[in-house]
């Protein structure tokens, strides 16, 4: 069976040092990956993808995100987090199995990132 | 930009009442997508729908059933609501193409009462 996995339920972070929020995941074949950001009573909102190609991936609001194949994981990472970043964050596969299968993606169970000033 | 829209952001309904949300996106999306989400188990697929008339269970469909009368509508019914069914549901959409990203509405908090 196909999962994904956020080990943090929450990370905690001071404003301008770097951020990591952890996911791994456990697929058959080869793995599509995705974050979402959810701010407070807001849906998801996509930030990026890894499908192929370079494994360092950038997205929407300066954060980028690694796939590291050996140890299959794909975290999210920025640089310098801002107090506006905190949110809570899904990491997403894409699920292959059963009808339509193709078309579904299984949810992490989301990491609340806080960043204090 | 993509546009997925929901119904009610709030929505109090009594036990054993039948319920109705309501999803409408814009981009002509192939697939269309419900879930609920509760603190500590992320979202958890209740329906999904790849074509109009078509529809599949997800994980947790007891309880729930869809519509999907025109490309760009996509219903969740609660026939009889309980108080378990509690909680925010998602409405989500995306192409059936190599992208595969789905593009969420802003939630519908449901509290049943």
């Amino acid at each position: 069976a196909q999962s994904v996995a956020q080990p943090e339920d929450q990370v905690n972070v001071a404003e301008g040092n770097p951020l990591t929020v952890k996911c791994t995941y456990s697929v058959s074949g080869n793995p599509y990956l995705f974050w979402y950001v959810q701010y407070p009573n807001r849906g998801l909102q996509f930030l990026l993808k890894y499908i192929t190609g370079d494994n360092l991936v950038k997205g929407s609001y300066g954060f980028e995100a690694e796939f590291n194949k050996s140890q299959t994981s794909f975290h999210l990472k920025k640089p310098s987090a801002l107090v506006s970043d905190s949110a809570l964050y899904f990491c997403a596969v894409r699920d292959m199995d059963g009808a339509g299968g193709y078309n579904k993606l299984i949810f992490g169970a989301g990491t609340r990132l806080a960043v204090h000033p | 930009d993509v546009k997925v829209t929901q119904s009610s952001r709030y929505l109090v309904k009594r036990t054993g009442e039948k319920v109705f949300l309501e999803c409408v996106q814009d981009m002509d999306h192939e697939n269309m997508f419900w879930y609920r989400q509760d603190p500590g188990l992320g979202l958890r697929l209740i329906y999904f729908s790849y074509d109009v008339k078509m529809k599949e269970k997800g994980d947790i469909p007891e309880g729930y059933s869809v519509s999907r009368e025109k490309k760009e509508r996509f219903s969740l019914i609660l026939e009889s609501a309980s108080t378990n069914q509690t909680s925010m549901y998602l409405c989500a959409s995306s192409f059936s193409t190599v992208t595969y990203e789905q593009y969420f509405g802003p939630g519908t908090r449901l509290t049943v009462t």
